[in-house]
């Protein structure tokens, strides 16, 4: 069983809100992740960090921020939220292989409604 | 924004029989693989991975196949069970770069 955390599980908030979505994890990895999926797509790399002060943006353009100044916690923000951001906000982590990528452990995920 | 994922492709297997799942990915440089298994309401679960020195590695119930020739990654599962049915996502690395494939939906008919 990963020990990865994601709160909150569920949230619907009103249009132009600020939220913060939270991840943590226990297992000491270096890299952690955000995706953002719709309901059975497939998952797209919003930002992604390799350590401590260590952020960059992935694939898919987002409005959200990230920021990572303890390694076991990496908190996704929307400074104003929007219909458009109504999706499921999964986070992961995966160990500091020898070399590239390695098996990715995630959260439960963060479903997100903005009305 | 927010779809709804009508176009997912579905696997229907009969409950006992054996489930192929197939994945084309699109990078020669990929040299590690993974499937992952994601059930309604939750997050993808790790099943098994392969790199790309190997063409098969087997798990419990479950085997990954590797055709490099053609850019082709199998999942097969043995003897179906209902726990099985979920969406499998299979995910391609090159370097520190992870990239998901759309997913197949499999339903287990009991």
């Amino acid at each position: 069983e990963a020990d990865i955390y994601q709160t909150p599980r569920y949230l619907v908030i009103g249009t132009g809100k600020k939220i913060t979505l939270e991840c943590s994890q226990t297992m000491g990895h270096d890299k952690m992740y955000w995706y953002q999926q719709d309901p059975g797509m497939e998952l797209h790399l919003i930002h992604y960090s390799y350590g401590v002060n260590s952020t960059e943006k992935g694939d898919l353009s987002s409005e959200s921020t990230v920021s990572r100044i303890r390694t076991e916690h990496f908190p996704l923000t929307l400074e104003s939220a929007r219909p458009s951001h109504t999706s499921q906000y999964l986070c992961a982590s995966s160990a500091d292989r020898d070399r590239g990528a390695g098996e990715l452990f995630f959260g439960e995920g963060s479903r997100l409604t903005v009305l | 924004g927010e779809s709804v994922g009508l176009h997912l492709p579905t696997l229907s297997v009969q409950e006992g029989d054996n489930s192929i799942i197939n994945c084309a990915y699109s990078n020669s440089a990929s040299d590690y693989f993974i499937w992952y298994k994601q059930e309604s309401g939750k997050g993808p679960q790790f099943i098994i991975d392969i790199r790309s020195n190997m063409d098969k590695r087997q798990g419990q119930r479950v085997t990954v196949l590797l055709n490099k020739t053609v850019k082709h990654l199998s999942l097969q599962i043995a003897a179906t069970q209902p726990g099985d049915s979920a969406v499998y996502f299979c995910a391609e690395a090159a370097g520190n770069k992870l990239t998901f494939g759309g997913g197949t939906r499999v339903l287990v008919k009991p």
